[in-house]
């Protein structure tokens, strides 16, 4: 069965450092998410992505997260300058081919901003 | 925006019997409700969703039931099983997807 797939599991890095989170969607899956999780949290609604484009984004995703689908595979969330509390479990998902509204998670990315 | 509120937070039932979780949203406009279930160390995984022109969804021990009147829907799980434990979460559908706080679903054997 297709599935989302994150990289790295776990990134550590320091306060002010940029990281670059990558997921492969499924392939025929046309819309593309990021969620946070800080721990012991709800999850919640970054980014929504569709046609090469932000179509959505919450009050968190301010001007240091960015998103970019560089090739036709690959979705990646960029965080410019990272801060302690964005340490946070950093979820992918995709939707979109036959289930339509039905969002599949990756299994996430830990980020530990020290 | 959407404010999706459920209860309870941590639920503890012994095996056999059943687990009700439950959800409110805000926003009228909302028309897809999903249940994720969250194993530790993994990301949610979707176990039953309902849209709003459906009042209720069975999938074996598994159903949800949704009323749009009173902006409301709930998860139920009968014959619960020690691998039912995990979080669960709920959410709610407009233009973005918001979470509930999730429930701590333990299941004694």
């Amino acid at each position: 069965e297709p599935e989302v797939t994150q990289t790295p599991s776990h990134q550590v890095t320091q306060m002010g450092q940029e990281v670059i989170l990558r997921c492969v969607p499924i392939s025929n899956h046309l819309y593309f998410y990021w969620y946070r999780q800080i721990l012991g949290q709800k999850v919640e609604f970054l980014v929504s992505f569709y046609n090469n484009e932000i179509s959505e984004k919450s009050e968190i995703f301010d001007d240091q997260f960015s998103v970019e689908r560089p090739d036709g595979s690959n979705f990646t969330l960029k965080i410019r300058s990272t801060k302690l509390e964005d340490s946070a479990m950093y979820f992918c998902a995709s939707e979109g081919g036959q289930s339509t509204d039905t969002q599949y998670f990756g299994p996430g990315t830990r980020l530990t901003v020290l | 925006g959407e404010n999706v509120e459920q209860h309870p937070s941590t639920l503890s039932v012994q095996e056999g019997d059943s687990a009700v979780i439950k959800c409110t949203y805000s926003d009228s406009a909302s028309n897809y409700f999903p249940w994720y279930k969250q194993e530790l160390g993994k990301g949610p995984q979707l176990i039953i969703d309902i849209r709003s022109n459906v009042g209720e969804k069975k999938d074996q021990r598994i159903a949800v039931t949704l009323n749009k009147t009173a902006k409301h829907f709930s998860l139920h799980i009968t014959e619960t099983q020690p691998e039912d434990s995990a979080v669960y979460f709920c959410a709610a559908i407009n233009n973005d997807m918001r979470f509930g706080a999730g429930t701590r679903l333990t299941v004694k054997p």
